[in-house]
């Protein structure tokens, strides 16, 4: 799986928007971009992926950029409940659908 | 939708003493499931692939006849730590993967300590 590059850690003000950069330069075409967050003492949680196309869900967006090599998480708007490690992860089905977690980045949310 | 859950959350067992972690996805069948192992300020790690009906693949480092996995049904896996030693003791943490999509949905995990 192509790796990961994440700021470790980053503060965002609750009520506004969070956006979460990620490289991966080197991702092959096939291999998705997947987010999952942590929150403190819990398993992962899935929030989006994609291929190549902007996706929206009901907890977040995800920012693909037209090479493919970078990508952002935006959580429009933060609260505290928020605050976790965020983990951007590029996964190949070939590779057996294995997912590689790295360091993440350590969201918090302040009031 | 895609609920994953771990059995017991916690447990804290004497040391050469066998403990097992059970694994269910609630609400769909995961032909695949993941065992993961996280260790204090430490990112998730990757302990084995679990396919139903067939026998687990492990990654490079981890013991098999330590840490035995059972998949027997589509929705049940099971990690066994067998003989367990203090520095078995981690956070153990279930996927299970929704096949139409491919995403792994995780449990809550299962904090093992022993003594």
């Amino acid at each position: 799986d192509a790796k990961t590059t994440q700021p470790p850690s980053m503060d965002c003000a609750e009520g506004r928007a969070a956006n979460l950069p990620c490289n991966h330069s080197t991702i092959s075409g096939n291999e998705y971009v997947y987010w999952y967050r942590q929150i403190h003492s819990q398993g992962p949680q899935y929030i989006i992926h994609g291929l190549k196309n902007n996706e929206t869900n009901e907890m977040a967006s995800l920012i693909i950029t037209e090479d493919r090599k970078s990508s952002t998480l935006i959580l429009p708007h933060a609260t505290l409940r928020d605050t976790a490690v965020y983990y951007c992860i590029v996964r190949a089905k070939a590779a057996g659908n294995k997912l590689t977690f790295g360091g993440g980045t350590r969201v918090l949310v302040k009031p | 939708g895609a609920v994953v859950s771990q059995h017991p959350s916690w447990v804290i067992c004497k040391s050469g003493t066998s403990v097992k972690i059970e694994c269910r996805s609630l609400d769909f069948q995961a032909t695949t499931m993941f065992w993961y192992r996280q260790f204090p300020k430490q990112s998730l790690m990757l302990m084995a692939t679990s396919n139903e009906g067939s026998k687990a693949t492990y990654e490079q480092g981890v013991e098999k006849d330590k840490f035995l996995i059972n998949h027997a049904s589509l929705t049940l896996s099971t990690l066994t730590v067998t003989s367990a030693h203090p520095e078995d003791s981690s956070f153990y943490i279930c996927s299970a993967m929704d096949s139409p999509t491919d995403t792994q949905y995780f449990g809550p995990g299962t904090r093992l300590t022993v003594l």
